[in-house]
């Protein structure tokens, strides 16, 4: 296993309400990324974040945002939720900024469904 | 047109089979691709890069056409545990110095007994 872990592992929400990820990395990373995925398309990037600061976002509408602590773990936080929210939620640790493909290891995510 | 397309498959072999899926990107800026294997309802995982031209790791073999923005994978003696999607990945800076990982829809693949 990678050492990423993620909470909670399912959660169902109802439209307009705001939700919050938990996302604990691999030790010795400083680096975390959130992806969203849709059944049946492959990951989408949401951001990353580097030693606590938003380092880098995909198109993703404000409603996302994110926190990093000191210990380097992560928050991703939706609020308004849609239905087009339902989806596995995954955050990815690496070690630097280069967060190459290889270095990054991913969690076994949080499924969400928005009713 | 997205970033990375993939064979939308789904790709039914039988066992011992080789089996190829394809991969096009439209960033000419990506220097390395990926690809990662994902088992229904888990996390994705690592399972090679292509730096160069190609690279090959037992019955996986990766290939990448830089003229013509292809990636390929051939798997050859499928087996049952091979089962799952196939991802196609190329890297790209974000906004900001992020290097995210520009995914595409998956190729499924089933090794039938």
């Amino acid at each position: 296993e990678t050492g990423v872990t993620q909470s909670p592992t399912h959660l169902i929400k109802t439209r307009g309400q705001q939700v919050t990820l938990r996302c604990s990395s691999q030790s010795g990373h400083n680096t975390v990324s959130w992806y969203q995925q849709a059944l049946g398309q492959g990951p989408q990037f949401i951001f990353q974040y580097y030693r606590e600061e938003e380092n880098g976002r995909g198109n993703f509408p404000p409603r996302f945002s994110g926190l990093q602590f000191p210990n380097y773990s992560s928050e991703l936080n939706v609020n308004a939720l849609e239905l087009d929210d339902s989806a596995l939620y995954l955050c990815a640790s690496s070690h630097s900024l280069s967060g190459g493909a290889g270095t990054q290891y991913f969690g076994p995510g949080t499924r969400l469904t928005v009713l | 047109r997205k970033e990375v397309e993939q064979d939308p498959g789904p790709f039914n072999v039988p066992e011992g089979a080789t089996v190829a899926f394809n991969c096009t990107y439209s960033n000419s800026a990506s220097q390395s691709f990926f690809w990662y294997r994902q088992d229904c309802r888990k996390e994705p995982k690592l399972l090679m890069s292509v730096y160069s031209s190609g690279n090959e790791d037992g019955r996986f073999t990766a290939q990448l056409n830089r003229a013509s923005q292809y990636i390929s994978l051939l798997i050859r003696d499928s087996k049952l545990s091979d089962s799952a999607t196939y991802l196609c990945v190329a890297p790209r800076l974000s906004s900001g110095s992020a290097r995210q990982l520009t995914f595409g829809s998956g190729t499924q693949l089933t090794v039938l007994p």
